[in-house]
């Protein structure tokens, strides 16, 4: 089935604590990209990555960090996570970055205190 | 600045009626227009994409959207809504000509569609 899994889908943790979510994909998609989704103001996007080791800022990239190092994963980084990181997280890709619909993980709820 | 609003925070629509979730979008170039449902505790879905020919366009569950490039509009529509179609719905646009290269796609801020019995 093709799909793009993302883990944890729930996570609580304190300011500070280094956390990484995963996200991978088993389509061959080219494209991958990282958003956050709050209340009120759609999907925000933080990083994205058009091929492997070819990673690039969104709108919103303040404290995060990606890497691609293969085709099929895109983890994003929280080097020391702050309360204002607190939302839900989604991981997505599409076959490449142009007329391409894009398929999203299940999503991240992460609350950080 | 390129944009997309979606004006109504909220759709209430009787089941059988019919259905419409307003799109209104602002790019320089020409647009690559979609649409996504997002159900609850679920990913977004992919629904229907504009990209170019018929305005008309049709995509899954039996929705359809039309592209109206003088009004720079892409409302989603279903002729008789369903209970199941309960949810939220995301406009994006990606802006053909200055997509650099991004080619970022600009989000609405979601329209809650609900349906009652």
């Amino acid at each position: 089935e093709a799909q793009v899994t993302q883990n944890p889908r729930y996570l609580i943790t304190v300011t500070g604590k280094k956390l990484t979510v995963t996200c991978s994909q088993n389509m061959n998609h080219e494209y991958m990209s990282w958003y956050r989704q709050d209340p009120g103001l759609g999907l925000r996007q933080i990083y994205y990555s058009m091929n492997v080791e070819v990673t690039d800022k969104g709108d919103v990239p303040e404290g995060y960090k990606v890497s691609r190092k293969e085709k099929r994963n895109f983890p994003l980084i929280l080097e020391s996570p702050s309360p204002n990181q607190t939302s839900l997280y989604f991981c997505a890709s599409s076959m490449q970055a142009t007329a391409y619909e894009q398929y999203f993980g299940p999503g991240t709820r992460l609350t950080v205190t | 600045a390129q944009s997309v609003a979606q004006p109504e925070d909220q759709v209430n629509v009787a089941e059988g009626n019919p259905l419409t979730v307003k799109c209104t979008y602002s790019v320089s170039g020409n647009p690559y227009l979609f649409w996504y449902v997002q159900y609850p505790n679920r990913g977004l879905q992919f629904l229907l994409k504009y990209i170019t020919g018929d305005n008309l366009v049709k995509g899954s569950y039996g929705f359809e959207a039309e592209f109206n490039k003088s009004q720079t509009s892409f409302h989603l529509k279903k002729p008789s809504a369903l209970v199941s179609d309960s949810a939220l719905y995301f406009c994006a646009v990606r802006d053909v000509l200055h997509a650099g290269s991004n080619y970022q796609l600009i989000w609405g801020a979601g329209t809650k569609l609900i349906i009652k019995p």
